[in-house]
């Protein structure tokens, strides 16, 4: 079974700082997901990734199949960014399963 | 991107009744469809998987002749919370996956039980 550590657990920035959550799993995996959850619960699904970066807008993802590691960063922060940002890897298999990490809070002031 | 709907989006309800909660794949063929609980300030708990046309298969823990679970076509699912009791207040979250694609979430549903 996939382990997913996600650090920091809780992130507080002031507007406008660079942003970093990171993600450790501990079995090889197909693919990696990172997704963000506002209060009020929708998730959101923000990239997938099974090698290398991608960037849309102000996130930036990249992945580490070697070291078994995903970090998300986000640039020139901002309040609407305050959200949990949940880790999630698929290891493979018939259905698409994930398994979670606990999320990150973040918050950010003005 | 594929979308997934939930209905209703919050329900409240008695006691000792039963809820149904919808699941619909809106642009696409949802061949699995997973359903999640969510309680306050924790991650997502899966709570099973189901595969068009066949029985839902249910994570330890997760008694399946309380949370009933129909996977019945491609764009449709169902989760009925029978009998419920306050302890199963909490904000069930579906998604739906065609084949080995990934995973598109629904907005979620916030059940009371009162």
């Amino acid at each position: 079974k996939n382990e997913v550590e996600q650090s920091p657990q809780n992130l507080t920035a002031q507007e406008g700082e660079f942003i970093t959550i990171n993600c450790s799993y501990s079995v090889g995996i197909s693919a990696l997901h990172w997704l963000q959850q506002h209060p009020g619960g929708g998730i959101v699904s923000l990239f997938m990734l099974s090698s290398g970066k991608k960037k849309h807008g102000r996130l930036i993802a990249t992945i580490n199949i070697q070291e078994k590691h995903s970090s998300l960063h986000i640039t020139a922060s901002h309040p609407r960014d305050s959200a949990v940002y949940i880790c999630a890897v698929y290891s493979g298999g018939s259905n698409y399963k994930l398994t979670f990490g606990k999320g990150t809070l973040l918050t950010v002031n003005p | 991107g594929a979308v997934v709907s939930q209905h209703p989006s919050w329900v409240i309800c008695k006691s000792g009744t039963s809820v149904k909660i919808e699941c619909r794949s809106l642009d696409f063929q949802a061949t699995t469809m997973f359903w999640y609980r969510q309680f306050p300030k924790q991650s997502l708990m899966l709570m099973a998987t189901s595969n068009e046309g066949s029985k839902a298969t249910y994570e330890q823990g997760v008694e399946k002749d309380k949370f009933l679970i129909n996977h019945a076509s491609l764009t449709l699912s169902t989760l009925t919370v029978t009998s419920a009791h306050p302890e199963d207040s909490s904000f069930y979250i579906c998604s739906g996956a065609r084949g080995t694609d990934t995973q598109y979430f629904g907005p979620g549903t916030r059940l009371t039980v009162l």
